[in-house]
């Protein structure tokens, strides 16, 4: 199975500071995404990485990517109360980009 | 990005019943998909929704269980069959991006619980 895990599996944290997450999958891959998904609703795509990119920003948003060791980082900067979800990284398979493998998830919880 | 609905959103049914979740997309999309997470879990790959043919199944998943059809480019159901409680899960359903393959966006979900 290409499906990877995250850790931590929950994170509890105060507003204002920052949450580290890491995922880790375990075959080639064509590109990693990272998604949230708020109280068992739908998934709400946050950015993508390539396999030939390491590092992307968006907002306060930072991915890392490092393929030779199948691992991957979301951080999240100055968190808000707002940011209290879970976040799942998901792989595309390097020859079937159509077809995804979600980690297990992490559970983050900012207090305000 | 595409606006995707589902239909219900949430569910509660009885052992040994049946139910069809829709999937509505305002655009079309080439690529459909269905997926389950189940309490606490992460998302799982049911099968691809492929349009004008049957359905791409994952391992574990069969067609008699979960029966899906696509009509047309922006429609598809996926039916819960014969239902039991390790059923009750959450089932979202997908599209890929046209202009980016790789990328996916969900629906919003439909909650089902069986008794």
């Amino acid at each position: 199975s290409q499906q990877g895990e995250e850790d931590p599996q929950a994170l509890s944290i105060q507003e204002g500071e920052n949450a580290t997450m890491n995922c880790s999958y375990k075959t080639s891959i064509n590109n990693l995404q990272w998604y949230r998904q708020n109280s068992g609703r739908g998934l709400v795509h946050l950015i993508l990485i390539r396999s030939n990119e390491r590092e992307k920003h968006s907002g306060r948003l930072r991915v890392t990517l490092d393929t030779s060791k199948k691992s991957s980082s979301l951080l999240i900067t100055a968190s808000r109360a707002a940011d209290t979800a879970s976040y799942f990284c998901a792989t595309a398979a390097q020859y079937n980009f159509n077809k995804f493998y979600f980690g297990s998830g992490t559970k983050l919880n900012v207090k305000p | 990005s595409a606006v995707i609905s589902q239909k219900p959103s949430r569910d509660i049914c009885q052992r040994g019943t049946s139910l069809t979740i829709q999937c509505q997309v305002d655009s079309q999309v080439t690529m459909m998909f269905w997926y389950r997470q189940q309490p606490g879990q992460s998302l799982t790959l049911i099968a691809t929704a492929n349009q004008g043919s049957e359905a791409t199944y994952e391992s574990g998943f069969v067609i008699d269980k979960f029966p899906i059809s696509r009509p047309n480019l922006t429609f598809s159901t996926l039916t819960v069959s014969n239902m039991s409680p390790e059923d009750s899960s959450i089932y979202l359903c997908s599209v890929g991006a046209i202009d980016s393959p790789s990328l996916q966006f969900f629906g919003p979900g439909t909650r089902l619980t069986v008794l």
